[in-house]
């Protein structure tokens, strides 16, 4: 069956430091692959997604997240954090079955920022 | 602002009752999911319509049930509450893309339902 997981539930790291989310997949097939945030009251908002092709893909917000497929993971970067990247997030795998669309998300990881 | 909208923000109840939660896709979109996010559960897809006509189920209990109308609004339509049903309530809509494998969801600001 199709899962995500997020091995961290909670980070914690200092304004301006560097930021590595985690991210496992499990699925047969190519993956799908999605990083959303959600800040305090707020919907997901998608901060990337994979497809196919390159495997380091940017996104919004200066994040960036590299698909290993060795590895089936989807770990999320950002070189510097601000205050207002403390949000949670979440990665999702998408696939289709049966003609259909799915999301599959992940725990999520709260993301605090230390100034 | 991802253009969908959820309607109401919060929604207090009390066990046994039966409430309704609505949603507007964004302009054009004519898939519209709904998702259940709680503490214990995470962030869980319930069912998705398009064009009116449901296209994929999730984790829905049976006492929930959902429809989408003519001009692509949803309801989301949870009965005989319980407290575990207490949670966020999140739609999301989403364009079918030529090309692409699969397509972004857009998602709504959501419901808080508290069930007491």
């Amino acid at each position: 069956a199709q899962s995500v997981t997020q091995p961290d539930i909670h980070i914690t790291v200092s304004e301006g430091a560097s930021l590595e989310l985690r991210c496992n997949y499990s699925y047969g097939a190519t993956p799908y692959l999605f990083w959303y945030v959600q800040s305090p009251g707020q919907g997901l908002q998608l901060l990337l997604k994979y497809f196919s092709g390159d495997t380091l893909v940017q996104g919004i917000k200066g994040f960036e997240a590299e698909f290993k497929r060795s590895q089936s993971s989807f770990n999320l970067r950002k070189p510097s954090v601000h205050w207002s990247d403390a949000a949670e997030y979440f990665c999702a795998v998408g696939f289709i079955i049966q003609g259909a669309q799915k999301l599959v998300f992940g725990q999520g990881t709260r993301l605090t920022i230390n100034p | 602002d991802s253009g969908v909208t959820q309607t109401p923000k919060h929604l207090i109840t009390a066990t046994g009752q039966r409430v309704t939660l609505r949603c507007s896709p964004r302009s054009g979109d004519l898939s519209v999911y709904w998702y259940q996010q709680s503490l214990d559960q995470g962030l869980q897809f319930l069912i998705q319509y398009y064009n009116g006509e449901e296209r994929a189920k999730g984790n829905i209990l049976e006492r929930f049930s959902a429809q989408q109308f003519p001009d692509l609004h949803s309801e989301l339509n949870l009965s005989s509450l319980e407290l575990g049903d207490s949670a966020l309530y999140f739609c999301a809509s989403s364009a079918r893309l030529a090309g692409a494998p699969i397509n972004e969801q857009f998602f709504g600001p959501g419901t808080r339902l508290t069930v007491l």
